[in-house]
């Protein structure tokens, strides 16, 4: 079965450092998301994604973040500064149509440290 | 957007039981969306109810939507020890891209 990729599935960085979190979607999906989870917390959204550019963005996706599609296959989120409070799982998602119609996938997530 | 409240918060039952789960929501929606979490791990897309849409059955799980009360239940049936998860429900309206998840109904299941 198709499968949402992310790489890493750890990263530890340093607060004020920059990271980029990696994923690869499934190869026939449009749309892209990701979503972030503080440990014991809910699963919040961040960002959507359709062609080439940002759709929808939540409270939390400020001048900080940034989202790219560099090439046909992977989908970026960048942390340009973090801060101890961006420590979470971040989750990428795709879905085949507008509103998820059939369901979003989500990957695995990249657990993020910032110390 | 909107987010899905589900009810109750925690569920405890002997595998082979039955387990109901409860959702629900504020305002109109395009679809509504169940899903798993592992503890620690990703979501895992469980089933979809479009809003013209009554009951929808994927294996042993079973959806119903009630748009006039803005509810949503999940039944799993014959439940497993491997079914104990948190289950959240999401409900999307329209024109939105954005899933909110609640704090999820946590179900355990016991061997």
């Amino acid at each position: 079965e198709p499968e949402v990729t992310q790489t890493p599935s750890h990263q530890v960085t340093q607060m004020g450092q920059e990271v980029i979190l990696r994923c690869v979607p499934i190869s026939n999906h449009l749309y892209f998301y990701w979503y972030r989870q503080i440990l014991g917390q809910k699963v919040e959204f961040l960002v959507s994604f359709y062609n080439n550019e940002i759709s929808e963005k939540s409270e939390i996706f400020d001048d900080q973040f940034s989202v790219e599609r560099p090439d046909g296959s992977n989908f970026t989120l960048k942390i340009r500064s973090t801060k101890l409070e961006d420590s979470a799982m971040y989750f990428c998602a795709s879905s085949e149509q507008q509103g998820g119609n059939y369901g979003y996938t989500f990957g695995s997530g990249t657990r993020l440290t910032v110390v | 957007s909107q987010q899905g409240e589900e009810d109750p918060q925690a569920l405890s039952i002997q595998e082979g039981e039955n387990a109901t789960m409860n959702c629900s929501y504020k305002t109109s929606i395009n679809n509504l969306q169940w899903y798993r979490q592992n503890s620690g791990r990703g979501l895992v897309h469980l089933i979809l109810i479009r809003s013209n849409e009554r009951e929808k059955h994927s294996g042993r799980l079973r959806v119903t939507l009630d748009t006039s009360k803005k509810s949503s239940s999940l039944l799993i049936t014959a439940s497993r020890a491997a079914d104990t998860a948190s289950y959240f429900c999401a409900p999307l309206g329209a024109g939105s891209y954005q899933l909110t998840f609640g704090k999820g109904t946590k179900l355990s299941v016991i061997p």
